[in-house]
């Protein structure tokens, strides 16, 4: 079974419009966290957010926020008045436990491309 | 800023060569990992290693193999490379430091295998 899904293959959005990329996750583990990055065409993986399974708040950097909702299993990041710098893959990952090793596991990844 | 690099960015092979790829990482950091990325499957984790000479299978690591001899430096090794091993290779590293930590990524290398 999958335990990290991005639903979203590819996604047109209009800039300064918001988005939501989704993802779901599975695990039985009491203490994980979810993690977002951003792979630009040049191919660099770029850190966006992180979620702690016992955070009490969502996490927010920026024009970055995370739509936890965790009864549902669903971490959706949000980018508030996308730019056409915004156009990338997004990965979702998880780590899951206390994980010595700090293993990621990663979703498919969704295409997002802003129209100007 | 955590810096790191790989050997090239892109890397035409034949079937049967022997292939070196190189990851160097300028933040003492612990752990070390090499991927595989295709498209629709995200990334695979092929090694990592949290070590130095240490090293664990990740979910695909048939037909690979690694070194780790220095902190710094987690070899990824192709030893009789065939045409499905064409694909994109990510090198990542990250502290032995908190649950949070994220992992720092190299440019990546495209390789083709005729």
């Amino acid at each position: 079974a999958q335990k990290i899904t991005q639903t979203q293959p590819g996604m047109f959005v209009q800039e300064k419009e918001a988005v939501t990329l989704d993802c779901t996750y599975d695990t039985s583990d009491p203490s994980y966290g979810l993690f977002w990055y951003k792979q630009p065409s040049s191919g660099e993986m770029i850190f966006l957010i992180y979620q702690g399974s016992y955070d009490q708040q969502n996490a927010t950097e920026g024009r970055y926020s995370l739509n936890f909702q965790k009864a549902r299993k669903s971490a959706n990041l949000v980018i508030s008045a996308s730019q056409l710098g915004d156009s990338a893959m997004y990965f979702c990952a998880m780590r899951e436990g206390q994980d010595s090793n700090y293993q990621l596991i990663w979703g498919a990844g969704t295409k997002l491309i802003i129209k100007p | 800023d955590v810096k790191v690099t790989q050997s090239s960015r892109y890397l035409v092979k034949r079937t049967g060569e022997k292939v070196f790829l190189e990851c160097v990482q300028d933040m003492d950091h612990e752990n070390m990992f090499w991927y595989r990325q295709d498209p629709g499957l995200g990334l695979r984790l092929i090694y990592f290693s949290y070590d130095v000479k240490m090293k664990e299978k990740g979910d695909i690591p048939e037909g690979y193999s690694v070194s780790r001899e220095k902190k710094e430096r987690f070899s990824l090794i192709l030893e009789s490379a065939s045409t499905n091993q064409t694909s994109m290779y990510l090198c990542a590293s990250s502290p032995a430091g908190t649950f949070r930590d994220e992992q720092y990524f190299g440019p990546g290398t495209r390789l083709t295998v005729t």
